[in-house]
């Protein structure tokens, strides 16, 4: 099956500080790839999907130039949380399938990264 | 707009059986999903339906009624290690997937 790998699994830095997270498809391409991000006891909240090739589309309400999405290859998007502060603290996910596009095929999960802003 | 609704939280027995229901309202549909998400770890994949009727799985067997805009989980012979929030998910019309806000499920013993 589809393998999605997400590193890092957790990592806490200084307020003002970038974070850098990457997520490769291991055993498929993926022109599409998918961030989200949850908060404690709330549900997935997708912030922006990553294109290979071209620029992320990012949901209302999330800030472009604070979290940076570099998808430049067909296997690996990255996440960089910018000037990180404390409210940016959050359990980030990233997801990729096969031929999103194609009704059936299942969305594969990264392990997640748990990142904390002190 | 697009709305995907489940309760918010559930309870059931070690061994009993439990039904997670699901209405969706969307953009077209491509497909329904149920993801398992333990506390502190991404979602894993359940179920997918897409034509109307049940499928089985081992334990866990989802339903769907497009008409209706409804679907359920059904978990059987319940486990401690089924303690988890249950997702149901929908694909629209632009093959986007639209979340629902997860149903946590305490299983006691």
């Amino acid at each position: 099956g589809a393998v999605v790998s997400q590193h890092p699994s957790w990592v806490i830095c200084k307020s003002g500080t970038s974070v850098k997270i990457e997520c490769r498809s291991l055993d498929f391409q993926a022109t599409t790839m998918f961030w989200y991000r949850q908060f404690p006891k709330q549900s997935l909240m997708l912030m922006a999907t990553s294109n290979e090739g071209s620029k992320a589309t990012y949901e209302q309400g999330v800030e472009k130039d604070k979290f940076l999405i570099n998808h430049a290859s067909l296997t690996l998007s990255t996440l960089t949380v910018t000037s990180a502060h404390p409210e940016d603290s959050s359990f980030y996910i990233c997801s990729a399938s096969p031929h999103f596009e194609s009704g059936a095929n299942v969305l594969t999960f990264g392990a997640g990264s748990r990142l904390t802003v002190l | 707009g697009q709305n995907i609704d489940q309760p918010t939280e559930m309870t059931a027995t070690e061994g009993a059986i439990v039904q997670i229901n699901c209405t969706y309202q969307t953009s077209g549909f491509n497909g329904l999903f149920w993801y398992q998400q333990h506390a502190g770890e991404a979602p894993t994949f359940l179920s997918y339906n897409v034509l109307d009727g049940l499928e089985e799985k081992g334990r866990f067997s989802s339903f769907l009624s497009r008409s209706k805009g409804y679907s359920y989980l059904l978990l059987k012979e319940l486990q401690m290690k089924d303690s988890a929030s249950y997702l149901c998910a929908v694909k629209d019309s632009n093959y986007q997937l639209i979340w629902g806000a997860g149903t946590k499920l305490i299983i006691k013993p």
